[in-house]
């Protein structure tokens, strides 16, 4: 299996709601970064958290990270329609830039 | 900044054909990236490069792949020649090298359709 695996595969929500995802990895890492997709469109970055780091906020992205557990989880608080997208973890192997992308969670939310 | 810019946008073709795919990075980014997107096997990364040598080409599937980042402005994916299973979305995404912290910025992407 790959070295990022989103959990769920797709949520569905009503706006105003909060949104969970988690994501879980094999390797030591560098960094775990979150990035959305949406339809057609290329992916953009949203947060990047270090190994040595358990949480950070941006806005209403929540992210932690759990290195003993090889895990993170992103949150989106109040939720609106435009945070529609897929989101994918992405992580870097320590010395190497290379990303490894997870297989994304399709989040829906439903006005 | 523009962004990363990637053309065509779409290419139809036919099986047997060369397809090139191009991209423009960030400037000032010293590494380029190209993906590849399907839904049976996600997002896939083929090939980056760091200052325009190629690091890392274990992704790229079959020597009917090839790339090339000629200086650090241009880069180019060439398939050669195309079958249907290379119908994908591919990406290309450049980021400044600092590091620890490598957030990557990607193109809109080029939709090929192999017929």
């Amino acid at each position: 299996s790959q070295q990022g695996e989103e959990d769920p595969q797709a949520l569905s929500i009503q706006e105003g709601e909060n949104a969970t995802m988690n994501c879980s990895y094999k390797t030591s890492i560098n960094n775990l970064q979150w990035y959305r997709q949406n339809s057609g469109r290329g992916l953009v970055h949203l947060i990047l958290i270090r190994s040595n780091e358990r949480e950070k906020h941006s806005g209403r992205l929540r992210v932690t990270l759990d290195t003993s557990k090889k895990s993170s989880s992103l949150l989106i608080t109040a939720s609106r329609a435009a945070d529609t997208a897929s989101y994918f973890c992405a992580t870097d192997a320590r010395g190497n830039e290379k990303l490894t992308f997870g297989t994304g969670t399709r989040l829906t939310i439903i006005p | 900044d523009a962004g990363v810019i990637q053309s065509p946008r779409h290419e139809v073709t036919e099986m047997g054909q060369e397809v090139t795919l191009r991209c423009k990075p960030i400037s000032g980014h010293n590494s380029l990236f190209w993906y590849r997107q399907t839904m049976m096997r996600g997002l896939e990364l083929l090939i980056y490069f760091n200052n325009n040598v190629p690091i890392d080409d274990s992704g790229m599937p079959e020597d009917r792949f090839s790339a090339k980042m000629p200086n650090a402005s241009f880069s180019t994916l060439k398939i050669q020649p195309s079958e249907p299973r290379d119908s994908a979305v591919y990406f290309c995404a450049s980021s400044l090298n600092r590091g620890r912290e490598n957030e990557q910025f990607f193109g809109p992407g080029t939709r090929l359709t192999v017929l």
